[in-house]
């Protein structure tokens, strides 16, 4: 079974602080993709980044960073310089089986909370 | 079309009632997915649809409840005899042609069995 963990339930940072979000996931795909879900409180979730598995080039986006440590199966997110409206929980999410099926196996989040 | 729409956003019931929610995708997004997130938990995926044609069923999704997607455009969710422990958020996504495109999140429809 495809499975999800992410290990930090709740994290407070000061604004303009770098903090990295762990997560793992456990697979026998050899072909996934892997996402980091933004949810603020009461929004809809958006999607904040995405790597692909065969490709060992740790995706970017603006602020948005991941170290993806394919053998280790880890995948964490770094947020560097960070904002008041970084505030959110935070989901990592998987999706393997692609040639099957597409849904999105969902960590159980981390609250992040940064602090003026 | 500005996103993914949900109706509604809350909605309270006694148990045993019956209740549906509907999903607006955006348009000419072929997939369209359901999941439920209950409290402190990420989303757990429920179903999902390739136009009208409902693909995969959850084992979450008993026989109380079902789902459907007639021509292939808006969605609707029904529960059947509700539960206490059907209280949950339940979110709507979209995808154009599914496999790894951005699935894009509604708002979500809270429901709360009392």
């Amino acid at each position: 079974a495809q499975t999800v963990t992410q290990s930090q339930p709740e994290m407070s940072v000061q604004e303009a602080e770098t903090v990295t979000l762990s997560c793992t996931y456990d697979t026998s795909e050899s072909n996934y993709y892997l996402f980091w879900y933004k949810q603020p409180p009461s929004r809809q979730m958006i999607l904040v980044i995405r790597q692909e598995a065969y490709k060992q080039q740790n995706a970017t986006e603006n602020r948005f960073s991941v170290n993806f440590q394919k053998a280790a199966k880890s995948f964490s997110l770094k947020i560097s310089d960070s904002q008041l409206g970084d505030t959110a929980m935070y989901f990592c999410a998987f999706i393997g089986n692609m040639n099957r099926d597409d849904k999105i196996i969902f960590g159980k989040g981390t609250r992040l909370h940064i602090l003026p | 079309d500005t996103g993914v729409s949900q109706n509604p956003r809350h909605k309270i019931t006694k148990r045993g009632q019956n209740v549906t929610f509907r999903c607006d995708p955006i348009s000419e997004h072929n997939r369209l997915y359901w999941y439920r997130q209950t409290l402190g938990q990420g989303p757990e995926f429920l179903t999902y649809f390739q136009n009208e044609a409902q693909l995969e069923k959850s084992r979450l999704l008993s026989d109380r409840f079902s789902a459907e997607r007639p021509k292939g455009s808006f969605s609707t969710l029904e529960i059947q005899r509700t539960e206490q422990g059907d209280s949950a958020m339940y979110l709507c996504a979209s995808s154009l042609r599914g496999g790894v495109d951005e699935q894009f999140f509604g708002p979500g429809t809270r429901l709360t069995v009392l």
